[in-house]
Order: C-alpha cells, then sequence, then structure tokens
C-alpha cells in the first residue's frame, strides 16, 4: 500500500463548480499534511497546509482532514480554467522534515 | 513568500559529462534542502536531504557517488550529476523548509536536464 494515494485523474469540472480533490495515508504518525498545485513543466507550489482535524479555508480554497478516516481533501471553490493543473498531497511525519508525496490528481477546468 | 532559486533552468549535456545544478535560497537561510526528480507525468521523488555542514542522507536506491550534493553555505546546496546517461533525464527540483517550524517547503524552480 502505499504511503499516500491519490486518484490519478483526470478530474473534470465546469468552469464555477466546486471541484473536490482526495487524498487517503496509511501512517497514523502523519501529522503535518500539505497541498501542493504543479503545473505542465513547472515546480510545485505550496497551496495550503492543515495539522488539526477539521477544516481550513484560504480564499477559495479549503482544506479538509480527518486523522481517524486517514484522508484529506482539497476543495476548489469557483473553479477557474487556471486552476487546470496537477495537484498533490504530501505529508510530513513528526521528527522528520522530508515530505512524502501522492502521485497527484489532474484537474481540468472547462469554460 | 520564500523564494528558492535554482541553476541552470535548462541543460543538455552529451553522455558521459557531468552536470552541476545549484540552489538557492535567497531571503532566508537553510539549513537543510532538499533534492528531488520528477520524471515525466510521475510524481516527485526525494532524492536526497542536503544539511550544511555535514554529509547528505540519501534515499534508499540514490546512488550517493552518481548524485553528489555540497551543502556549502547556509543559502547555497548543489547537486552535481556524475558521467550523466540519458536515463538520468529528468526535471530535478530542489526545495528548502521555511517558517518557524520548518514545516512549510518551497520549492525552486527547477532544472530540465537532457541527456544526449
Amino acid at each position: 500500500q502505499k504511503e499516500v494515494e491519490q486518484n490519478s485523474g483526470p478530474l473534470s469540472v465546469p468552469e464555477g463548480a466546486i471541484a473536490s480533490l482526495n487524498c487517503t495515508y496509511s501512517d497514523r504518525g502523519s501529522q503535518s499534511f500539505f497541498w501542493y498545485r504543479q503545473y505542465s513543466g513547472k515546480s510545485p507550489e505550496l497551496i495550503m497546509f492543515i495539522y488539526s482535524n477539521g477544516d481550513k479555508e484560504d480564499g477559495r480554497f479549503t482544506a479538509q482532514l480527518n486523522k481517524a478516516s486517514q484522508y484529506v481533501s482539497l476543495l476548489i471553490r469557483d473553479s477557474q480554467p487556471s486552476d487546470s493543473a496537477t495537484y498533490l498531497c504530501a505529508l510530513r511525519n513528526t521528527g522528520f522534515q522530508k515530505l512524502v508525496f501522492g502521485t497527484g490528481t489532474r484537474l481540468l477546468v472547462s469554460p | 513568500g520564500a523564494v528558492v532559486s535554482q541553476h541552470p533552468s535548462r541543460v543538455i549535456c552529451k553522455s558521459g559529462t557531468s552536470v552541476k545544478i545549484e540552489c538557492r535560497s535567497l531571503d532566508f537561510q537553510a539549513t537543510t534542502m532538499f533534492w528531488y526528480r520528477q520524471f515525466p507525468k510521475q510524481s516527485l521523488m526525494l532524492m536526497a536531504t542536503s544539511n550544511e555542514g555535514s554529509k547528505a542522507t540519501y534515499e534508499q536506491g540514490v546512488e550517493k557517488d552518481k548524485f553528489l550534493i555540497n551543502h556549502a553555505s547556509l543559502t547555497l546546496s548543489t547537486l552535481t550529476v556524475t558521467s550523466a546517461h540519458p536515463e538520468d533525464s529528468s526535471f530535478y527540483i530542489c526545495s528548502a523548509p521555511v517558517g518557524p517550524s520548518r514545516d512549510e517547503q518551497f520549492f525552486g524552480p527547477g532544472t530540465r536536464l537532457t541527456v544526449l
């Protein structure tokens, strides 16, 4: 079982809709969770991080964490074509600085 | 936000040559930096953790004699791909942890290496 699992997609949503991206993880010791966005040919850019159970909102983005069920999700409201990218879920375990990445979900937002 | 730069952004070399990639933290000090490799349509794979003033820590399966890492100062880490071969062609990206708890990682823009 992979440490971080994501559906590779593509996830297709129309412009203005809510895009929901999901990620599950296997290590219950994971403490910090991150969502990165990566455009084709570019390096990842940090969107959000979340440490505690529940929701965390930042603009059009909401990260949701459920440690009991071992999943973390990212909601993108009012999706725009410019949101079309690959979204990488990553986690960090206590005591380690390195991140473990999922394979990413490709999001396509159609005008 | 924090800025991490990489140089060069793109390099094409002949098989058998060595290529050096620089990673710099521009507005903060980084005692630790990370080097990743990403093949087309695949996720990032951590190659090694670069530590200022000490040896790098390599992930399992990464040849330390082939991928030389030097963390010369608090703002500079270099990755040298020695005796490069076509299978080393990839997107190499560095990152550095920032913030009070060093929890957030910011990535450099990446270096596209093509070995002919």
